[in-house]
C-alpha cells in the first residue's frame, strides 16, 4: 500500500497560471478532502469529496475546483494562480466521513510568484 | 467555525505532563486529534465521537465534554517524540471538518 500520495512534491507559478495537484489514495476509501496549510493558521478545507462522483466545498473553496471520476484520484485545480495561494496542500483520505481517522498524503509546497 | 485550542505553546522537559485543550462554539458531532512534525503530514492519534465512544493511540488520552462542547488531549511522561503541532479537528456533521490553529509542543531533555 503506498498509502496518499501527491504529486508533484513542490511547484512555482506565476501570478494567472493554471496547474492541477494530482492526489490519489490506493485504500479503496470513500472520502477524500483538500486542505490548504498558511503558517499559523492550521489546516484549512478547500473542497471534498463522499465518492466518486460527489464533490462538494469546504470552508476556502474559491479559486479551485475539483472532480473525482474514480475512488482512488482526487485532482486539485487551480484555476488562475494568486500569490495568495501560496501555501502547503494536503489531500486526505478516511474509509468514510466522521468516526474514521484520516490519512494525509505528503503535502506539496506551492509558491506562486 | 474553527475550534479554539490552547494554550498555543507549551514547552516540557521529558518527564512532564500536559494538556491541550480545544472548544467550539457549535454541536460537534466528532473530535479528532493529529500530530504534525515540522515539515511533515499530519498523523492522527484519537477520534472521540458523541456520545464517548473513542479511538486512538494507547499512550495519549482525550476526554469529550459533549455539553460543553469542549475536548482535551492528555500527554503524560512525556518523551522527546511528543515534540510537534497537536491539531484537533472538529466535524458539525458527518462532512466538514474544521481544524484548530494548533498548539506547539517542544519536550526537552
Amino acid at each position: 500500500n503506498a498509502g496518499v500520495t501527491q504529486t508533484p512534491k513542490f511547484q512555482v507559478l506565476k501570478t494567472g497560471q493554471s496547474m492541477t495537484l494530482q492526489c490519489a489514495q490506493d485504500m479503496n476509501h470513500e472520502y477524500m478532502s483538500w486542505y490548504r496549510q498558511d503558517p499559523g493558521m492550521g489546516l484549512r478545507l478547500i473542497h471534498y469529496s463522499v465518492g466518486a462522483g460527489i464533490t462538494d466545498q469546504g470552508e476556502v473553496p474559491n479559486g479551485y475546483n475539483v472532480s473525482r471520476s474514480t475512488t482512488e484520484d482526487f485532482p486539485l485545480r487551480l484555476l488562475s494562480a494568486a500569490p495568495s495561494q501560496t501555501s502547503v496542500y494536503f489531500c486526505a483520505s478516511s474509509y468514510q466521513t466522521g468516526a474514521y481517522e484520516q490519512y494525509f498524503g505528503p503535502g506539496t509546497r506551492l509558491t506562486v510568484t | 467555525q474553527q475550534p479554539v485550542q490552547s494554550p498555543q505553546a507549551v514547552i516540557l522537559r521529558e518527564g512532564e505532563d500536559a494538556v491541550i485543550n480545544c472548544s467550539s462554539s457549535k454541536a460537534l458531532y466528532s473530535v479528532h486529534w493529529y500530530r504534525q512534525k515540522h515539515g511533515e503530514a499530519p498523523v492522527f492519534l484519537m477520534i472521540l465521537l458523541k456520545g464517548g465512544e473513542q479511538k486512538g493511540h494507547d499512550k495519549i488520552s482525550a476526554s469529550f465534554n459533549e455539553k460543553k462542547q469542549q475536548s482535551s488531549l492528555y500527554l503524560t511522561a512525556s518523551q522527546l517524540s511528543y515534540s510537534g503541532t497537536y491539531f484537533c479537528g472538529t466535524q458539525y456533521n458527518n462532512n466538514d471538518m474544521r481544524f484548530g490553529a494548533g498548539t506547539r509542543l517542544t519536550v526537552k531533555p
